[in-house]
């Protein structure tokens, strides 16, 4: 059975320090990896990995896939109270059009 | 980047009555729309996939005569709930593919239904 599994679950951090999300997957025929954030509303894309070991990076937040391992990290450094969300991994197979969500790592903040 | 609207963003009806959610893609045509629901604190359960001209295909566990789904146009998708029960109380949120656009999916801001 297709699984995407996020940890940890919750998370809870004091402004300026790094914090590491993971994401492991057993999925049939992997296409693509997606990190998304949700605050509130729906969720809005951060990235998208489809190769091992190339590091995408956007200001604060970098995420890394394992195709091998069969896992992906977001991480987000220097952390600000407006990091404050529900992360959101997902996985897509090359067939179909199903994305294969975890249950989210939710990240709090505090100043 | 792409923009997903959705109609109306929080409803409140009452158990028996039928809601209907609209999803509109403004940037560009959706041939696929997918139907999400999410629970309080848990993550996103794909409903169904939209498909524009053809009956939609409903994941396993989901009614499909309980969650009507209606893809007229390749601008707009509808989600009907049917005699909601306060059980389908939920955010329900729809998503785009964009021809073309392989892997990522644009997602509507989503609707909060209460049903007392």
């Amino acid at each position: 059975e297709d699984k995407v599994v996020q940890s940890p679950l919750s998370l809870v951090v004091h402004e300026g320090d790094t914090v590491t999300l993971n994401c492991s997957y057993e999925v049939t025929n992997f296409r693509s990896l997606l990190w998304y954030k949700q605050e509130k509303k729906a969720p809005t894309f951060l990235f998208m990995l489809t190769s091992s070991g190339i590091e995408k990076k956007s200001g604060r937040l970098s995420s890394i896939l394992d195709k091998k391992e069969l896992f992906s990290i977001l991480n987000i450094t220097a952390t600000q109270t407006g990091d404050s969300a529900v992360y959101l991994c997902a996985v897509k197979p090359n067939t179909g059009n199903q994305f294969y969500f975890g249950t989210g790592t939710s990240l709090t903040v505090i100043p | 980047g792409a923009v997903v609207s959705q109609h109306p963003s929080w409803v409140i009806c009452k158990s028996g009555t039928s809601v209907k959610i609209e999803c509109r893609s403004l940037d560009f045509q959706a041939t696929t729309m997918f139907w999400y629901r999410q629970f309080p604190k848990q993550s996103l359960m794909l409903m169904a996939t939209s498909n524009e001209g053809s009956k939609a295909t409903y994941e396993q566990g989901v009614e499909k005569d309980k969650f009507l789904i209606n893809h007229a146009s390749l601008t707009l998708s509808t989600l009907t709930v049917t005699s909601a029960h306060p059980e389908d109380s939920s955010f329900y949120i729809c998503s785009v593919r964009a021809a073309g656009v392989l892997h990522e999916q644009y997602f509507g801001p989503g609707t909060r239904l209460t049903v007392t």
